[in-house]
């Protein structure tokens, strides 16, 4: 079975600044690799995904993460961070094969301040 | 743009009691979720169902059930709501054919004394 593991519990970080947050998957099969973003009170917006091709993916609002399968890992990144990116970020994956079943990371909280 | 309306955002209920959490999506989807989240937990797959009338069950279903009579409608049942199920429930549906992509409700905040 697949499980994701996301280190970091929260993230703070000054507005303007760069931010990484990290997610390392495991799995015995080829995955697919999601982020999605949680805004307070609302439910989770889909930011990017991985299914194939190039390694390296954009998604909304300036985030793009890359696929390193060697290091089983798919960081987020943004290089210019703004305060309505203040929410909780949620790094899933899935298998390749079979039914559409998301696993999802425990969450890190991202907080800008300026 | 497809909309997952979940019927409450906030309820409370007392211990014992039955308790239903709808799901509606308008877009036709055939693959349905409920999740619970929790802090320090992220979300974990309760019931899931990929056609009418069928339900599979997730990491953990002890203590629910489910209902899909119709597409458009997931519902998740609490037969005896225990104090452990305070939690924000997360609906979801997704396409078949829509590369993977979840689309989520806002949650059912559901406390129970």
């Amino acid at each position: 079975a697949q499980s994701v593991t996301q280190l970091d519990s929260q993230v703070p970080v000054f507005e303007e600044a760069p931010v990484e947050l990290r997610c390392n998957y495991s799995s015995s099969v080829s995955v697919y690799l999601f982020w999605y973003v949680q805004y307070p009170n609302q439910g989770l917006q889909l930011l990017l995904k991985y299914l194939s091709g190039s390694t390296l993916v954009k998604g909304i609002n300036g985030f793009e993460a890359e696929f390193n399968k060697s290091q089983t890992s798919f960081h987020l990144r943004k290089p210019s961070v703004h305060i309505s990116d203040t929410a909780e970020y949620f790094c899933a994956v899935s298998e390749n094969t079979g039914f559409q079943k998301l696993v999802f990371g425990t969450g890190t909280r991202l907080l800008v301040s300026p | 743009d497809v909309k997952v309306t979940q019927s409450s955002r906030y309820l409370v209920k007392r211990t014992g009691e039955k308790v239903f959490l709808e799901c509606v999506q308008d877009m036709d989807h055939e693959n349905m979720f409920w999740y619970r989240q929790d802090p320090g937990l992220g979300l974990r797959l309760i019931y899931f169902s990929y056609d009418v009338k069928m339900k599979e069950k997730g990491d953990i279903p002890e203590g629910y059930s489910v209902s899909r009579e119709k597409k458009e409608r997931f519902s998740l049942i609490l037969e005896s709501a225990s104090t452990n199920q305070t939690s924000m429930y997360l609906c979801a549906s997704s396409s078949r054919t829509g590369g993977f992509s979840l689309h989520f409700g806002n949650g059912t905040r559901l406390t129970v004394t």
